[in-house]
């Protein structure tokens, strides 16, 4: 079964201080997807990355970079010089393996980070 | 590029009632996947449909159905309403791989903005 935990249920920091998100996950595929979402209060699902196992190189993408190490299943989120506008609630998922014009793309979500960013 | 549209946004029916709520998928994307969001279990797969089948479906009871029609949009119906029925029921789709091609997008699920239903 697959599992995805986020430790961390709420995290505040000040505005432009850097702040990272953890997650955790297990499968016993070898094959995988790692996912992030951002969910600000109007409620919709915003996705900002996806990662493949066979894939470890770190990425940035502004302020948002991530850092992926298959030997210890984590994928964590680090946003650089946060802003208010950061405010949301960040989700971690897995998704198992899915191949052309088959499998499933169900994803398992952690709980979810609450992140405020106090101005 | 049109997103995910979901109606109704909000609805308040009482226990034993039965409700329906559709999803316009993003023209293209030919997977519909549904998702309950509750505070307590946080996000929970429902069911994933892809040309008009069921691929998979998560641990909800039968009162929990859904459908895909021809165009891709989807539906999902819940009976006999419960209190903790109540919850953000979010839709998504997505492209799927297909063999030769980039497939950068396959397996990226775009959301919207979700169903508030509150049964009382």
């Amino acid at each position: 079964a697959q599992k995805v935990t986020q430790a961390q249920t709420e995290i505040s920091v000040v505005e432009k201080e850097d702040v990272t998100l953890d997650c955790v996950y297990e499968t016993r595929d070898t094959t995988y997807y790692l996912f992030w979402y951002k969910q600000p209060p109007s409620g919709e699902l915003v996705f900002l990355i996806r990662r493949n196992s066979f894939d470890e190189q770190n990425e940035i993408s502004g302020r948002y970079s991530w850092n992926f190490q298959k030997s210890t299943s984590s994928f964590n989120f680090t946003i650089t010089a946060s802003q208010v506008v950061d405010s949301a609630v960040y989700f971690c998922a897995l998704s198992e393996p899915a191949y052309s014009g088959a499998g499933s793309y169900q994803l398992t979500f952690g709980k979810g980070t609450k992140l405020s960013v106090i101005p | 590029k049109a997103g995910v549209t979901q109606t109704p946004r909000y609805l308040i029916k009482t226990r034993g009632q039965q409700v329906t709520l559709s999803c316009s998928p993003i023209s293209g994307h030919r997977s519909v996947s549904w998702y309950q969001q509750t505070p307590g279990q946080g996000l929970q797969f429902l069911f994933e449909y892809f040309s008009e089948t069921q691929r998979n479906k998560g641990n909800f009871p039968g009162r929990f159905s859904g459908r895909q029609f021809s165009n891709s949009r989807s539906e999902m119906n819940v009976s006999t309403l419960e209190l903790g029925d109540s919850a953000l029921y979010l839709c998504a789709s997505s492209l799927v791989f297909i063999r030769g091609q980039g497939n950068s997008g396959a397996n990226v699920l775009t959301f919207g903005a979700g169903s508030r239903l509150t049964v009382l």
